[in-house]
């Protein structure tokens, strides 16, 4: 099947620095790709939609300057989390799809742990 | 917009036991529906989805759903539940215009009693 891969799979980092995340399709080409974020012992919330070659779409309360997404390819998109802090600590998981597949269906990355401290 | 409920934020049975995780679903076109479940600091791996065609799903590890729509439901099911189905378990919802846009429930942690 398909594989979506992100990397780092865990990165800590200083409070007030900015760390990228990336998600890679790695044998198919995805126009469209999502981020998730994940809090200990809750659920998994759509942060934004990341459109090759336009600007994501960012759902409502999420700050687009605070997380700034990047796809500039169609087998890459990134995450920046900018002047990070310890409440951005969390599990950030992205999906990606196949357009040209008969049935559409979501992959997702294995997710990267981000501790700030 | 889409949604999904699921009741219960924790299930416990007993090993050998049926399992059963309860999903609700809002949707105002038809829903593709999933189940995903996630073991401790892990990624999601898919167990089982629903796209429109048969209403019972068969998926991995024993697990399946029926999609009712009369009660609007996608509930899991498995008949005999092991220590190594503890995990989280997550519904999901999308649809056809927008497949890979996954709308992710609350969850429910199953835990297995010896």
């Amino acid at each position: 099947g398909a594989v979506v891969s992100q990397h780092p799979s865990w990165v800590i980092c200083k409070s007030g620095t900015s760390v990228k995340i990336e998600c890679r399709s790695l044998d198919f080409q995805a126009t469209t790709m999502f981020w998730y974020r994940q809090f200990p012992k809750q659920s998994l919330m759509l942060m934004a939609t990341s459109n090759e070659g336009s600007k994501a779409t960012y759902e409502q309360g999420v700050e687009k300057d605070k997380f700034l997404i990047n796809h500039a390819s169609l087998t890459l998109s990134t995450l920046t989390v900018t002047s990070a802090h310890p409440e951005d600590s969390s599990f950030y998981i992205c999906s990606a799809s196949n357009p040209q597949a008969i049935v559409t269906e979501a992959f997702f990355g294995q997710g990267t742990r981000l501790t700030v401290v | 917009a889409q949604s999904v409920t699921q009741l219960g934020s924790h299930v416990s049975v007993s090993e050998g036991a049926l399992v059963l995780l309860r999903c609700n679903y809002s949707s105002s076109v038809p829903p593709y529906l999933f189940w995903y479940v996630q073991y401790p600091n892990q990624g999601l791996q898919l167990l089982l989805k629903y796209t429109s065609a048969a209403t019972l799903v068969k998926g991995i590890n024993g697990f399946e759903a029926e999609f009712k729509k009369s009660e609007t439901s996608f509930h899991l099911t498995k008949p005999s539940a092991h220590m190594s189905d503890a995990a989280e378990y997550f519904c999901a919802v999308s649809s056809y215009s927008s497949a890979s846009k996954i709308i992710f429930g609350s969850g429910t942690r199953l835990s297995i009693r010896p």
